[in-house]
């Protein structure tokens, strides 16, 4: 089954810095990526997205980039504010089943700190 | 809010005892999918049910099992219930057939004592 590494666990930034977390995948045929922001005690929230036949998306401060034939995947973050402090899980997924449905594989997820 | 509600928010039960959770998905959406999320394991998948049918199966227990309605809400058993089963559990949903965004639910937190 698909092994989804996920680094750092922890990160600690200044506000304003720039984050960066990262993310391997073992399985080739996985085509969705999606990032998710954990506050404490609150539910994954997506916050961005990327399929496999895209290279970079961004959105706001917040990018994705992916190198399919390395097999890994990162997030980016600019700019960073006190209220990005959260777990970010990343995750890969390939289409399953008839119904379109993708089963993601999370990563063990990165606790960031921005510190003001 | 995403949308997607599950009851009850907190669970405290004996060891041996069973439980369900629930969830409803967000309008229109045909996918449930039950999660298990803790400390030692991270975020782990546990059953898909697609429009009312069983569409894939993660790490989910024996003890455990899942149904969705003809509304599409979705229930998770869980029974025998152990220490090591205290966890959060979530339900997300999706459309299902555009292809992977999940929207989670706030979660239920079971604490098996």
């Amino acid at each position: 089954g698909e092994n989804v590494e996920q680094h750092p666990s922890t990160l600690s930034v200044q506000e304003g810095d720039s984050a960066v977390i990262k993310c391997t995948y073992s399985d080739s045929a996985s085509n969705y990526f999606p990032w998710y922001k954990q506050e404490l005690g609150k539910r994954p929230q997506l916050i961005i997205d990327i399929r496999s036949n895209v290279g970079e998306k961004k959105d706001q401060r917040i990018a994705v980039t992916l190198n399919k034939t390395a097999k890994h995947f990162s997030l980016h973050i600019t700019e960073t504010q006190p209220e990005d402090s959260a777990v970010y899980f990343c995750a890969a997924s390939k289409g399953s089943g008839t119904g379109g449905s993708y089963i993601p594989t999370f990563g063990r997820g990165t606790s960031l700190i921005v510190h003001p | 809010d995403s949308g997607v509600t599950q009851t009850p928010k907190h669970l405290i039960t004996a060891t041996g005892q069973r439980v369900t959770l629930r969830c409803s998905p967000r309008s229109g959406d045909l996918s449930v999918y039950w999660y298990q999320q803790s400390l030692d394991q991270g975020l782990q998948f546990l059953i898909q049910y697609y429009n009312g049918e069983e569409r894939a199966k993660g790490n989910i227990l024996e003890r455990f099992s899942a149904q969705q309605f003809p509304d599409l809400h979705s229930e998770l058993n869980l029974s025998s219930l152990e220490l090591g089963d205290s966890a959060l559990y979530f339900c997300a949903s999706s459309v299902g057939d555009t292809g992977g965004e999940q929207y989670f639910g706030p979660g239920t937190r079971l604490t098996v004592t």
